[in-house]
């Protein structure tokens, strides 16, 4: 496998269920995140990752728990989600974060497409 | 006030036609800026970044970047129509993780 892998690529969920996304990146790079991409709006960074050490959360609600354990692997664990949490979830990885001049390459998995009932 | 503007679109443009895309921002602090293309059902990927005024040119784009007017662009030189797609413009400061992603601007390239 190749790139930044994200399973399941759709997932539908019950606003009492608990589930989790995960995404594998094979390009051995140094930081991970997390970005919720919904219809019409902006991405939205939700978390950030520099070996396995969280540097970011930018706000997000508590029903999203995000869990890095090794600098390859990433989660983002669910529960109690309202509907308006159905989107497209993104996971991005960079060679080093980019927290300095001249960065801002991101390499995005194909996303997780998620729909809360 | 959108940190990113962009103009939804359809942009719609013929073959072989020059294709421009606009994207204003509010941040005088960003430093950084970039071009990320997101076809239908795919993830973005990142065509192409300036940092200094002027223009940058890379094949048949070109990104122009006017910072006292808060304002960078995309020009798609001899549009193919697998140049359509939704076109993100997206900002940093160099001290920031956070890249700040515009809505998007959908590309229509009619055969």
């Amino acid at each position: 496998e190749t790139g930044v892998t994200q399973t399941p690529r759709h997932l539908v969920m019950g606003m009492t269920n608990k589930k989790s996304l995960k995404c594998e990146q094979h390009l051995g790079h140094n930081a991970m995140y997390w970005y919720k991409q919904s219809a019409k709006k902006p991405l939205e960074l939700m978390f950030v990752y520099s070996l396995e050490e969280r540097v970011e959360n930018n706000s997000v609600p508590s029903r999203f728990s995000p869990e890095c354990p090794n600098s390859s692997h990433l989660f983002l664990h669910l529960h109690t989600l309202q509907p308006e949490d159905s989107a497209l979830y993104l996971c991005a990885s960079s060679p080093h974060p980019l927290a300095g001049a001249n960065t801002g390459e991101l390499f995005f998995g194909e996303g997780s497409r998620l729909t809360v009932l | 006030q959108k940190e990113v503007e962009q103009n939804s679109g359809p942009l719609s443009v013929p073959e072989g036609a020059i294709a421009s895309l606009n994207c204003t921002y509010s941040d005088r602090g960003s430093q950084s800026f970039f071009w990320y293309r997101q076809y239908s059902g795919k993830s973005p990927e990142l065509i192409m970044f300036i940092y200094s005024n002027g223009d940058k040119e890379d094949g048949r784009f070109t990104a122009q970047l006017n910072k006292a007017s808060q304002y960078v662009s995309l020009l798609i030189r001899d549009s193919q129509p697998s140049d359509s797609a939704t076109y993100l413009c997206a900002l940093k400061r160099d001290s920031s993780y956070k890249l700040i992603f515009g809505s998007g601007t959908r590309l229509l390239v009619r055969p």
